[in-house]
């Protein structure tokens, strides 16, 4: 129930086409969604996060879709580039005392230009 | 822009031995935490740490593991004897409160051979 579900494993998008990832969940207590970015070598770096009092967030070309009752949300990259390949993650966390964030398995995107 | 820094970023050591990680949050960040990723997996929650206290663990942090904060500015992760099984990267990660955004580090690398 603690699981973050992740879809695809990897992703190939020409340039300027939009990537799409996606994430589902069962624990209802998540309350906090963010997405973070990974290149090889470097540590996670948070990209843009939902709380699900929203169904939608977008800051510049990304924008995260959140569907409470299907306990769904995904990733948007629009105009994808070159720069955008990276591995990306969804994650979760459960409020109250929780602060663990709990990852989905990746998505490898590649941008071909 | 303040970041989360890391120390060593790789480190070998042999089976047996003893392996302190070092990290230094973000400097007006209060909660601090460890994960880690081993090659080509998700990122996974080891141990959040607020106040000089560990406030919340998952089932890899055994009695192996070891969290400290002994000065104002450095976190540690101590694995007393490392096995084969604990090579991975691992990430510290700091927030400036607790429902607030986490951010990482770039990782130590540790191989145990």
């Amino acid at each position: 129930q603690q699981q973050v579900k992740q879809s695809p494993q990897s992703l190939i998008v020409q340039k300027g086409g939009i990537s799409i990832i996606n994430c589902a969940y069962e624990n209802t207590a998540f309350d906090y969604f963010p997405w973070y970015q990974q290149f090889p070598g470097k540590g996670p770096a948070l990209l843009i996060a939902i709380r699900p009092d929203v169904s939608e967030k977008k800051e510049g070309r990304f924008t995260i879709s959140f569907n409470k009752s299907a306990k769904q949300f995904s990733l948007h990259i629009m105009d994808s580039q070159p720069g955008d390949s990276a591995t990306y993650f969804c994650a979760a966390r459960a409020g109250g005392s929780a602060r663990q964030l709990t990852f989905g398995s990746g998505t490898q995107l590649t941008v071909l230009p | 822009e303040p970041e989360v820094t890391q120390t060593p970023s790789h480190q070998v050591t042999q089976m047996g031995q003893e392996v302190i990680l070092r990290c230094v949050p973000i400097s007006n960040h209060l909660y601090f935490y460890w994960y880690r990723q081993i090659l080509g997996q998700k990122v996974e929650f080891l141990v959040s740490f607020y106040n000089n206290e560990i406030s919340e663990k998952s089932e890899i942090f055994d009695d192996q593991f070891s969290v400290e904060r002994p000065d104002g500015s450095n976190f540690t992760l101590k694995i007393r004897s490392t096995k084969l099984e604990d090579s991975a990267m691992y990430f510290c990660a700091s927030s400036e409160m607790d429902y607030y955004e986490q951010y990482f580090g770039p990782g130590t690398r540790l191989t145990v051979t």
